[in-house]
């Protein structure tokens, strides 16, 4: 069976604050994708990233950095230096080759000035 | 490019009404979903296809039916409103019909069955 487990409902944080969202996910497949998306109060749901299960490398964009660790089975985003704009709910997501999308139950992020 | 749109983007239906919520999506992609989203529960896929023609059943198909006879289009009927159903739906799509490509939402449509 797929799952994915976001342990955390909601965080607070003051800006310029690091935040950690952490992400552990089930799978028997031996080659899936996993993705973070979010959803910010407006409501609509953006894509952030793609990972693959055989890239373990940890990727950076700007504020964002995402640790792949398959040891663990955990997918963990990091925003540096958060910012009001960061609030919004982020579900971390995970398709195996041949299946569908499982989504996490999603983290709500709330970023105070 | 639009991308993904649904309409109507709100609805209120009463109990054993019908309704089809519209998708349609310009990127050209084989592979759209439905889901519906509510809280505490992240988004659950109700039924998706794999090209025109081809529909199959997600995690929660009961109560709704789909087809998909073009490309573009793939709408979602509720064949008997009930208020469990009261829900946001978000319809995706993405590139091809191999999964682990990412999916593009539409802005969503919020559902509320008294």
């Amino acid at each position: 069976a797929q799952k994915v487990t976001q342990a955390q409902t909601e965080i607070s944080v003051v800006e310029k604050e690091d935040v950690t969202l952490d992400c552990v996910y089930e799978t028997r497949d031996t080659t899936y994708y996993l993705f973070w998306y979010k959803q910010p109060p407006s409501g609509e749901l953006v894509f952030l990233i793609r990972r693959n299960s055989f890239d373990e490398q940890n990727e950076i964009s700007g504020r964002y950095s995402w640790n792949f660790q398959k040891s663990t089975s955990s997918f963990n985003f990091t925003i540096t230096a958060s910012q009001v704009v960061d609030s919004a709910v982020y579900f971390c997501a995970l398709s195996p080759l041949t299946r569908n999308f499982v989504f996490g139950p999603g983290t709500r992020l709330s970023v105070l000035p | 490019n639009a991308g993904v749109t649904q309409t109507p983007k709100f609805q209120v239906l009463k109990t054993g009404q019908s309704m089809t919520l519209q998708c349609a999506q310009d990127m050209n992609h084989e592979y759209m979903s439905w889901y519906r989203q509510d809280p505490g529960m992240g988004l659950r896929l109700i039924h998706y296809s794999v090209g025109a023609g081809i529909t199959d059943q997600g995690e929660v198909p009961n109560g709704y039916n789909v087809s998909r006879s073009t490309t573009e289009d793939f709408p979602l009927r509720l064949l008997s409103a009930a208020p469990s159903q009261t829900s946001v739906y978000f319809c995706a799509s993405s590139r091809d019909r191999a999964r682990g490509n990412e999916q593009y939402f539409g802005p969503g449509t919020r559902l509320t069955v008294t």
